[in-house]
């Protein structure tokens, strides 16, 4: 089945940029997301990409997709102590299911 | 505020009690699912729902059973909790198989 694997942590000074990175296995996946899970709560939907879109820019977020090599990346500029979060890549497969990675826990140090 | 509602927020189960968490959205989607949130394991998905009156199973269905007896509501049960079953439980809803909207969470603990 669809698998989607992200590193589980990343740690970034404030003010740098973050980029978070995401791989998966089904070509044919025709949407492409990134959802942020704050503290005790639920995932909320960030942004996503079409699968025939190679970039996306939604103010200091930028998603980056490379079809070929099955790669997703999110980068967020200017990264503040708000972005502190986990960021779930997912993508939907062929039976217009959204498969979710485990997820990157983002940490800003001062 | 539209959105999806789960209840309750918090549980304690001993071990062989049932229970029931409730999710119920108010935007009109036509999809709704659960889904546990392990560490380490990322979201795995229970059972699914593509409209009223229809259920199916997801990745990690054993042990629960749903119902979707009106648009607006998707049920959860356990029938008899295993401390397994400790999880935080999170209902999604979606008008297509597009993207979806989260309920903040039901933290169950299982003794």
């Amino acid at each position: 089945g669809e698998d989607v694997e992200q590193s589980l942590f990343l740690s970034v000074r404030e003010g740098d940029s973050s980029v978070i990175n995401c791989t998966y296995t089904d070509s044919s996946s025709t949407y492409l997301y990134w959802y942020k899970q704050e503290p005790g709560a639920g995932l909320q939907l960030l942004t996503y990409i079409f699968s025939n879109m190679d970039m996306k820019q939604d103010q200091r977020l930028t998603v980056l997709l490379n079809k070929k090599d099955k790669h997703l990346s999110l980068r967020i500029a200017d990264t503040q102590t708000g972005d502190s979060a986990i960021y779930f890549c997912a993508v939907m497969n062929r039976d217009d299911k959204i498969i979710f990675g485990k997820g990157t826990r983002l940490h800003i140090l001062p | 505020n539209a959105g999806v509602t789960q209840t309750p927020k918090f549980r304690v189960l001993k071990t062989g009690q049932s229970m029931t968490l409730l999710c119920a959205q108010d935007m009109n989607h036509e999809y709704m699912y659960w889904y546990r949130q392990d560490p380490g394991m990322g979201l795995r998905l229970i059972h699914y729902s593509v409209g009223e009156g229809t259920t199916a199973k997801g990745e990690v269905p054993d042990g629960y059973n749903v119902s979707r007896l009106k648009k607006q509501n998707f049920l959860l049960g356990l029938e008899s909790a295993a401390p397994s079953q400790t999880s935080v439980y999170f209902c999604a809803s979606s008008y297509a198989a597009g993207d979806y909207t989260f309920g903040s969470g039901t933290r169950l603990t299982v003794v």
